[in-house]
């Protein structure tokens, strides 16, 4: 049973305009919420988290909100560049264990 | 620092055969998770070593084993293989158990392909 769900297998965003990538979760347990990024024939390498008691986290060019009450978590890249097509895994964890989607493929377009 | 080192990196084995992958985590991390990814599925947690001892495990069937040396570094088994095995099999080293902050180190993976 998939716990964490991202429901857009891909996403393509032309450069310089801002990337949203969405995440739900089923599990209200979940205290920490992760991004993860992955490029083709490397390991996923982290990006950016944050804890349930914030709802925004930001990062240089990345943020990440949480909306709790819907369960809901999205990742916001602005700008796009090009070096930021990848596969994005949201994660999320609690009691120690980390509970991954399926991943979103960026494509960003020149 | 090395990363998280895997071996082998690619390797493909016939149905009903057994495979044993390695991981090296960074040097002085203690924890090593083990994660399966398949198109679709996203990364699917097998199970967590904390110094030598077995600390989480996900819901994969008995023929997936682990274990983890003093040293830190960890082996899974997979026996009897079937097709459905095939996938990139993921290590990832934290400092702490399963740090709760999710914060993990991923090696490259080892690609299996069963036939």
């Amino acid at each position: 049973d998939q716990q964490v769900k991202q429901n857009s297998p891909s996403l393509s965003v032309q450069e310089g305009r801002i990337s949203i990538l969405n995440c739900d979760y089923t599990n209200s347990m979940f205290d920490y919420f992760l991004w993860y990024k992955k490029y083709p024939a490397e390991g996923p390498t982290f990006l950016i988290s944050i804890s349930s008691i914030k709802d925004k986290n930001e990062d240089g060019r990345f943020t990440v909100f949480l909306n709790k009450s819907a369960k809901h978590l999205s990742l916001h890249i602005v700008p796009s560049q090009p070096g930021d097509s990848a596969v994005y895994f949201c994660a999320a964890s609690n009691d120690y264990k980390l509970s991954f989607g399926a991943g979103t493929t960026v494509t960003v377009r020149a | 620092k090395a990363g998280v080192t895997q071996t082998p990196r690619y390797l493909i084995k016939t149905r009903g055969q057994q495979v044993t992958l390695s991981c090296s985590p960074i040097s002085g991390h203690r924890s090593v998770s083990w994660y399966q990814q398949t198109p679709g599925q996203g990364l699917q947690f097998l199970f967590e070593y904390f110094s030598e001892t077995q600390r989480n495990k996900g819901n994969f069937p008995g023929r997936f084993s682990g274990r983890q040396f003093s040293n830190s570094r960890s082996e899974m088994n997979v026996s009897t293989l079937e097709l459905g095995d095939s996938a990139l099999y993921l290590c990832a080293s934290s400092l702490a158990i399963l740090a709760n902050t999710g914060e993990l180190f991923f090696g490259e993976g080892s690609r299996l392909t069963v036939l």
